[in-house]
């Protein structure tokens, strides 16, 4: 069955030190890719997406990702991280039927 | 521009007891998802539909019915709440073309306690 795994239920990082969130995939196809942030208390906000072409990905929030079929992953990462980027990130990948497949999500903390 | 719009945003249910939750879009998109969130689970698909009048099951769907009576509103009920209903619930929705190229767009949320 298709599936994401995020392997990191916790993530502690320094403002302004780089990060790097793992999300790998189980999915015969070529997969269509996104991560999303969730707030606390809000709901969820697209980052980015991947579905073709280039396998570096640039989203909002200076957030970038790379999607590697050799190793079924699809890593989000930030060079410099921000107080503000304190959240849940989940990783998705889009079924066929329309419907996405999350990750548990990995909670990142920022300390200053 | 609203998007998805959840009501209610808080809820504390007895057990046994009913109620309906509401999601509606000003989009006009095709398709509308129900997810649960609970921690350490992600979000787990309980319903959703590919059109008006249309509703499938998803990955949990037990304990849950929905409706899609009209194309902007799609409706969750709990017919006889229980404590392993207590959650967040999302909802979701996608235009024609597709989450695999658009992804979703959420609504904020509604907190669920059932006591």
């Amino acid at each position: 069955a298709q599936s994401v795994t995020q392997p990191d239920i916790h993530i502690t990082v320094s403002e302004g030190a780089s990060l790097e969130l793992r999300c790998n995939y189980s999915y015969g196809a070529t997969p269509y890719l996104f991560w999303y942030v969730q707030s606390p208390g809000q709901g969820l906000q697209l980052l980015l997406k991947y579905f073709s072409g280039d396998t570096l990905v640039q989203g909002i929030k200076g957030f970038e990702a790379e999607f590697k079929r050799s190793q079924s992953s699809f890593n989000l990462r930030k060079p410099s991280v921000h107080w503000s980027d304190a959240a849940e990130y989940f990783c998705a990948v889009a079924l066929y039927g329309n419907k996405l497949v999350f990750g548990a999500g990995t909670i990142l903390r920022v300390k200053s | 521009n609203a998007g998805v719009t959840q009501t209610p945003k808080f809820r504390v249910l007895k057990t046994g007891q009913s109620m309906t939750l509401l999601c509606a879009q000003d989009m006009n998109h095709e398709y509308m998802y129900w997810y649960r969130q609970d921690p350490g689970m992600g979000l787990r698909l309980i319903h959703y539909s590919v059109g008006e009048g249309t509703t499938a099951k998803g990955e949990v769907p037990d304990g849950y019915n929905v409706s899609r009576l009209k194309k902007q509103n799609f409706l969750l009920g709990l017919e006889s709440a229980a404590p392993s209903q207590t959650s967040v619930y999302f909802c979701a929705s996608t235009p024609r073309e597709g989450a695999s190229h658009y992804g979703y767009t959420f609504g904020s949320g509604t907190r669920l306690t059932v006591v």
